[in-house]
């Protein structure tokens, strides 16, 4: 059972333009959610991560979005670059699990000159 | 870089035999977990060792196994491998205590073909 829905699985932006990726939870405990951007023959790196006492997150050109309600977090990519062409996970974890990650699907970015 | 090492960077098996992947933390993380990535796939979590003992496991079968050593390094092993197994596994260490002691930093993997 997947308990991070992540969509879309694939996305093409222009270059200069805003990327947005969209994760649903259904598991109230998880208390932790980031993004890792994976590159092809790559481990995943950590991008950003938010905690859900808090609604918004920005680090440079990456902001998470976070709606508690909703169970549902974004990602947005502003001025996309081509070397932002990667595959993207969300996830989420809570401390019981020892914050073991759920991954989303994955979403496959292509960022055009 | 991560400073999280993974050996070998590939390895190719056939169905039945056994397999022994190799993990090197961060210094000072005492938290090592195993996933398991498909192609085209997200990772899926197997399990976890803190303080080498198992903290938890995901779905998968006992032929999955692991240990962890005092030296921050850490093994996968897979007994009678199928060809469902041919995966990236990945290992990632995190702190597991104290600010962003979840944060998990990931290797770059061992890519595993069975067949």
């Amino acid at each position: 059972q997947q308990q991070v829905k992540q969509s879309p699985q694939s996305l093409i932006v222009q270059k200069g333009g805003i990327s947005i990726i969209n994760c649903a939870y259904e598991n109230t405990a998880f208390d932790y959610f980031p993004w890792y951007q994976q590159f092809p023959g790559k481990g995943p790196a950590l991008l950003i991560a938010i905690r859900p006492d808090v609604s918004e997150k920005k680090e440079g050109r990456f902001t998470i979005s976070f709606n508690k309600s909703a169970k549902q977090f974004s990602l947005h990519i502003m001025d996309s670059q081509p070397g932002d062409s990667a595959t993207y996970f969300c996830a989420a974890s809570d401390s019981n699990s020892g914050y073991a990650l759920n991954f989303g699907k994955g979403t496959s970015l292509l960022v055009t000159p | 870089e991560t400073g999280v090492t993974q050996s070998p960077t590939h390895l190719i098996k056939t169905r039945g035999q056994q397999v022994t992947l190799r993990c090197s933390s961060q210094s000072g993380h005492n938290t090592v977990s195993w996933y398991q990535q498909a192609l085209g796939q997200g990772p899926q979590f197997i399990f976890q060792y803190y303080r080498e003992e198992e903290n938890g496991r995901g779905n998968f079968p006992p032929r999955f196994s692991g240990l962890q050593f005092p030296n921050y390094s850490s093994e996968l092993n897979v007994n009678a491998l199928e060809l469902d197994d041919s995966a990236l596994y990945l290992c990632a260490s995190s702190p597991g205590v104290g600010t962003n002691g979840e944060t998990q930093y990931f290797g770059p993997g061992t890519r595993l073909l069975v067949l």
